[in-house]
């Protein structure tokens, strides 16, 4: 079965810095992958999907990711973090043509941002 | 405005009793899902339904049972049997449910037992 790690669980920028948030997923072809946003206390949003074709994928809010069959992973970036991207990151892999089987979720990864 | 809608959001329980948690989309999505998230837990899906009448098990589905009456419609209840049934539940919808479509997540309901 599929499986989906984010190796950090907090993370802490200054606000203008850059961010980078890691995802590692375990599955044996490619799988479809997303990443959500959550602010406290809400529901998730959608920041952006890759399912094949062009390897960096850009989303909303300024994110992009880029996909690495080699090193099994999906990592969400920014240039330039603001203070509104304080929030919880959760990674979530899909398997292809498997029909209707839902997303794993990673545990997420809780950014601060500080001025 | 189309969305999904979840009721209520903050529910107080005392332990023993059964509660029942809404959750109504207007987005004409077929498929539609129960999570419960706790900290560091990340997302675990409790119950899944792809059409109306019909649903399926997740990975946490014990002591929780859904119905699946109408489409628009997927309410949660939380029974006796769950242990640890403090947490916050997340409600959400896709278009058909299968793998690669975005799913679309409620506001979230907090339920805390006591």
């Amino acid at each position: 079965a599929q499986s989906v790690t984010q190796p950090d669980i907090h993370i802490t920028v200054s606000e203008g810095a850059s961010l980078e948030l890691r995802c590692n997923y375990s599955y044996g072809a490619t799988p479809y992958l997303f990443w959500y946003v959550q602010s406290p206390g809400q529901g998730l949003q959608l920041l952006l999907k890759y399912f094949s074709g062009d390897t960096l994928v850009q989303g909303i809010k300024g994110f992009e990711a880029e996909f690495k069959r080699s090193q099994s992973s999906f990592n969400l970036r920014k240039p330039s973090v603001h203070w509104s991207d304080a929030a919880e990151y959760f990674c979530a892999v899909g398997v292809p043509f498997s029909g209707n089987t839902p997303l794993v979720f990673g545990k997420g990864t809780r950014l601060s941002v500080i001025a | 405005d189309g969305g999904i809608t979840q009721s209520p959001k903050y529910l107080f329980r005392k332990e023993g009793q059964n509660v029942t948690l809404s959750c109504e989309q207007n987005l004409n999505h077929d498929a539609m899902y129960w999570y419960r998230q706790d900290p560091g837990q990340g997302l675990r899906l409790i119950y899944y339904s792809q059409i109306v009448n019909d649903f399926q098990k997740g990975d946490i589905a014990e002591g929780y049972s859904v119905s699946r009456e109408k489409k628009e419609s997927f309410p949660l209840t939380v029974t006796s049997a769950q242990k640890n049934p403090t947490a916050f539940y997340l409600c959400a919808s896709s278009i058909d449910g299968k793998t690669g479509n975005t799913i679309y997540f409620g506001e979230g309901s907090w339920l805390t037992v006591v």
